[in-house]
């Protein structure tokens, strides 16, 4: 069956300019997860979404990360005025909810790389 | 607060057992998991844990928890080659819609 699907699966911006990744959840899972995979932080968790809201946001590093998600489906994580210090694996995962197990099925990841 | 930690590196011979060891502070992590991570891949999820469970076992793998020393292992029985890769483990933190913090990944080299 369909996974998470995630895009672009690279992407190399200049500093200062705005990217939009965008996460395709598995159908009928109404938890979205964002997280970002870097060298120097690891795995960390960014913004998780219950259908369309978002009720812990803990992880947006800066106020130039913000995300929205529509119809309680896709995603879309925008970075605004890109840093160096960006250039990461941003890692998309949903589930069927956030009670019970509530395992995570993650994307292949949007490499994003900032010059 | 919240912290996993794991070995960096293990290295073993093809036809051996691995064991992927990792530690956590929360005690009141409720599920406890293991991915895998593949060169270039995302992660897949491999297994998981119940925190009132001390063992799980499925096909070659199996999930060791210490919940008093807050110790988890991975075993991987008959390691092939196909099993390098990076290994996390992860725990759900209480309270945080279960939002995962990762250990910083062990890295599993098979050899002939």
């Amino acid at each position: 069956g369909a996974g998470v699907s995630q895009s672009p699966s690279n992407k190399v911006t200049e500093k200062g300019k705005d990217v939009e990744l965008r996460c395709d959840p598995i159908s009928g899972h109404t938890a979205l997860y964002w997280y970002r995979q870097s060298l120097g932080q690891g795995l960390e968790f960014l913004i998780y979404f219950q259908g369309n809201s978002a009720p812990d946001k803990s992880g947006l590093p800066s106020d130039r990360f913000s995300a929205e998600r529509t119809g309680g489906s896709v995603s879309t994580l925008t970075i605004q005025r890109t840093q160096q210090e960006d250039s990461a694996v941003y890692l998309c995962a949903s589930s069927l909810g956030f009670r019970g197990r509530g395992e995570q099925y993650f994307g292949p990841g949007t490499r994003l790389t900032v010059t | 607060g919240e912290d996993v930690e794991q070995s960096l590196f293990l290295s073993v011979r093809e036809g051996d057992s691995s064991v992927i060891n990792c530690t956590y502070t929360d005690s009141s992590s409720t599920y406890l998991y293991w991915y895998k991570q593949e060169p270039g891949a995302g992660l897949q999820l491999l297994t998981y844990i119940f925190s009132n469970m001390d063992m799980k076992q499925d096909q070659r793998l199996t999930v060791l928890l210490n919940k008093k020393d807050k110790h988890l292992s991975l075993r991987i029985a008959d390691t092939q080659t196909g099993d390098s890769a990076i290994y996390f483990c992860a725990e759900i933190v209480p309270g945080g819609y279960n939002k995962l913090i990762f250990g910083a990944g062990t890295r599993l080299a098979v050899h002939p």
